[in-house]
């Protein structure tokens, strides 16, 4: 079992919905990320939180608005999404961003389909 | 422009016999790389990783291998076994994570 948790695990929604992404990890890390992977592609980094502050912004279009209530949890707000950000949203956390020898551990993903 | 590669996107390998997992990088300020594993309908699993100050990392069956004059690391799986079978992503980093973009490991029984 993953120690990484994100629900919901499909999600399809419309162009006017708004939806949102969770995820939560009780390993003690103290930074969490988003990744966005479409299919036959690596994952691609959306976000980093770090002491649950926002410290890397991959030039993300604002219909994605993550958020870090605490150091636990991790949302990614969604709203007015385009077909083409259909994908598969994986969480992460690791004991530190920018830390040496600190790997990433990731959720199992939200499929997410915008019709 | 991708930092990391790896050129195979597949690869079959009957069992018990050594899989060969190839991958190169571009950055020479990479100092910490990694392999994850990846099964249909789940997120990638960290398998092994190596400093930039070592060239051998050894886990059971999986050892990591890198050669930082070429730019090219590599996972060994001794020996292969059918649950193997996953696609595999090297990584690197250097203040961020880059992956490659993946190799299919097919271990036939």
């Amino acid at each position: 079992d993953t120690e990484v948790t994100q629900t919901p695990k499909h999600l399809v929604m419309g162009m006017t919905n708004k939806k949102s992404l969770k995820c939560e990890q009780h390993m003690g890390h103290r930074a969490m990320y988003w990744y966005k992977q479409k299919a036959k592609k690596p994952p691609e980094l959306m976000f980093v939180y770090s002491y649950e502050k926002l410290s890397i912004n991959e030039s993300v279009p604002s219909r994605f608005s993550p958020e870090c209530p605490n150091s636990s949890l991790l949302n990614l707000h969604l709203h007015a999404l385009q077909p083409e950000d259909s994908a598969l949203y994986l969480c992460a956390s690791s004991q530190a961003h920018d830390s040496y020898n600190s790997p990433l551990h990731f959720g199992n993903g939200t499929r997410l389909t915008v019709t | 422009d991708q930092q990391v590669k790896q050129n195979s996107p597949s690869l079959s390998v009957q069992e018990g016999r050594i899989s060969i997992l190839n991958c190169d990088y571009t950055n020479s300020m990479f100092d910490y790389f990694l392999w994850y594993k990846k099964y249909p309908a789940e997120g990638p699993t960290f398998l092994i990783s190596i400093s930039s100050i070592k060239d051998k990392n050894e886990d059971g069956r999986f050892t990591v291998f890198l050669n930082k004059s070429a730019k090219h690391l590599s996972l060994h799986i001794v020996p292969s076994q059918p649950g193997d079978s996953a696609v595999y992503f090297c990584a690197a980093s250097a203040h961020k994570f880059y992956f490659g973009s993946g190799t299919k490991l097919n271990v036939k029984p």
